[in-house]
């Protein structure tokens, strides 16, 4: 049973482009949950998804961020007009009960 | 809202000794449940230990157990016969019991545990 895949594992993105992180959960789990990772820092939660619904974005920034996790396909977390603040280790995590699962994580690195 | 703190930046042992890390937390949920987890330099976030709030016995996984103290809202991390792959950033993690459904988790800052040969 493969685990939770993210891709890209890194991505560089000029200040002013959009960035596009992907997560596949593992099979059989439909909750997805996104998690920001600053330098030096613990692992801050953004939002939480099911099929097609958003549950809980509180910890998501109001403006640029959105994630989205449709019916079919992997869940998307999308950064518009990215700032060098949004350099960070992006994880996203998979669960079917309570128990999470976290993919390898997609560095973003923004110059 | 809950709080997780870990006191303790960094800390080091050496290899086959045992090292206790420690973590508080605040919250007002009297279900919940408790987790470490290790990120080591692969940063890959590897589920170590869980707790369940209403479990009186301490968990235990192998060299890992934890000390779960719900009236003081501690819950530390002890590591026996430490080897060099234990090597590792480690977490607390918090997350609310919502009966049957998911729920964020909330985590400490990390202790850098750093095991010497």
């Amino acid at each position: 049973n493969a685990g939770v895949m993210q891709n890209p594992r890194h991505l560089v993105r000029r200040r002013g482009q959009e960035a596009r992180l992907r997560c596949s959960p593992m099979k059989g789990h439909s909750h997805v949950y996104w998690y920001r990772q600053l330098p030096e820092e613990g692992l801050k939660f953004m939002v939480y998804l099911q099929k097609e619904n958003i549950i809980d974005e509180s910890g998501m920034p109001k403006e640029r961020f959105s994630a989205e996790f449709p019916k079919e396909g992997p869940s998307i977390l999308r950064i518009q007009q990215v700032v060098r603040g949004d350099s960070a280790a992006y994880f996203c995590a998979s669960s079917l009960l309570d128990e999470q699962y976290f993919g390898p994580g997609t560095r973003l690195t923004v110059t | 809202a809950q709080t997780v703190t870990q006191s303790q930046p960094e800390m080091s042992v050496q290899e086959a000794e045992t090292v206790t890390l420690s973590c508080t937390y605040d919250t007002s949920e009297s279900n919940y449940y408790l987790f470490w987890y290790k990120q080591p330099p692969s940063r890959q976030m590897i589920l170590v230990i869980r707790q369940e709030a209403y479990k009186q016995q301490n968990a235990t996984e192998n060299r890992f157990s934890v000390n779960f103290q719900k009236a003081a809202k501690s819950f530390s991390l002890k590591i026996s016969d430490s080897q060099l792959g234990d090597t590792a950033m480690y977490f607390c993690a918090f997350m609310k019991d919502s009966g049957g459904s998911n729920y964020k988790l909330t985590f400490g800052k990390g202790t850098l545990l750093t095991v010497n040969p």
